[in-house]
């Protein structure tokens, strides 16, 4: 199966700083990334869809100035909190799709948790 | 961001016997459907996908059932254990669209 690996896995900062995750496909080239954010005992939300080389979708109530995402090479997406506040804490978690002529399985990292302080 | 339902049921099953997770899905133009296994602060793992052009698909100990026509998704596991223990959830593609909507998620406990 393909390999995404996301990083770090926690990360703890102070109010006010900015935290990068990145979520990276190992074995294979994604197309397109995804970024959830969950809450404790819910779903996954959907934040945005990335694509390489351009900008990123993001779902409505999303803040795209908040939330940064670049999709710069086909096996790399990151993740910026700008500004983190202790309500951006979460556990957020990435997913990569091949990028075949239809849908196909989605491929998740490990998530990361953060909590601001 | 969308996401459907707010907190988790829980459905709790003796080992060795089969457990069903049930789930609604939102959009009759969803034509793609997968179940992913959530544990405790990881991300969520594969278990089985279906398209709309079936309505049973199995594989070990797991068979998802899809009915088009009541907008139903369901999971089956074949003689529950206690590694099963996580949080199920369905999640959707929209025909057309690289976008997958996740369910609320059902916390399956195998009870001993």
């Amino acid at each position: 199966g393909a390999v995404v690996s996301q990083h770090p896995s926690r990360v703890i900062c102070k109010s006010g700083t900015s935290v990068k995750i990145e979520c990276r496909s190992l074995d294979f080239q994604a197309t397109t990334m995804f970024w959830y954010r969950q809450f404790p005992k819910q779903s996954l939300m959907l934040m945005a869809t990335s694509n390489e080389g351009s900008k990123a979708t993001y779902e409505q109530g999303v803040e795209k100035d908040k939330f940064l995402i670049n999709h710069a090479s086909l096996t790399l997406s990151t993740l910026t909190v700008t500004s983190a506040h202790p309500e951006d804490s979460s556990f957020y978690i990435c997913s990569a799709e091949k990028g075949q002529s239809q849908a196909g399985e989605l491929f998740f990292g490990e998530g990361s948790r953060l909590t601001v302080l | 961001g969308e996401s459907v339902g707010l907190h988790l049921p829980t459905l709790s099953v003796q080992e060795g016997d089969n457990s069903i997770i049930n789930c609604a899905y939102s959009n009759s133009a969803s034509d793609y459907f997968i179940w992913y296994k959530q544990e405790s602060g990881k991300g969520p793992q594969f278990i089985i996908d279906i398209r709309s052009n079936m309505d049973k698909r199995q594989g070990q100990r797991v068979t998802v059932l899809l009915n088009k026509t009541v907008k139903h998704l369901s999971l089956q596991i074949a003689a529950t254990q206690p590694g099963d223990s996580a949080v199920y959830f369905c999640a959707e593609n929209r025909s057309g669209t690289y976008k997958y909507i996740f369910g609320t998620g059902t916390r399956l406990k195998v009870l001993a």
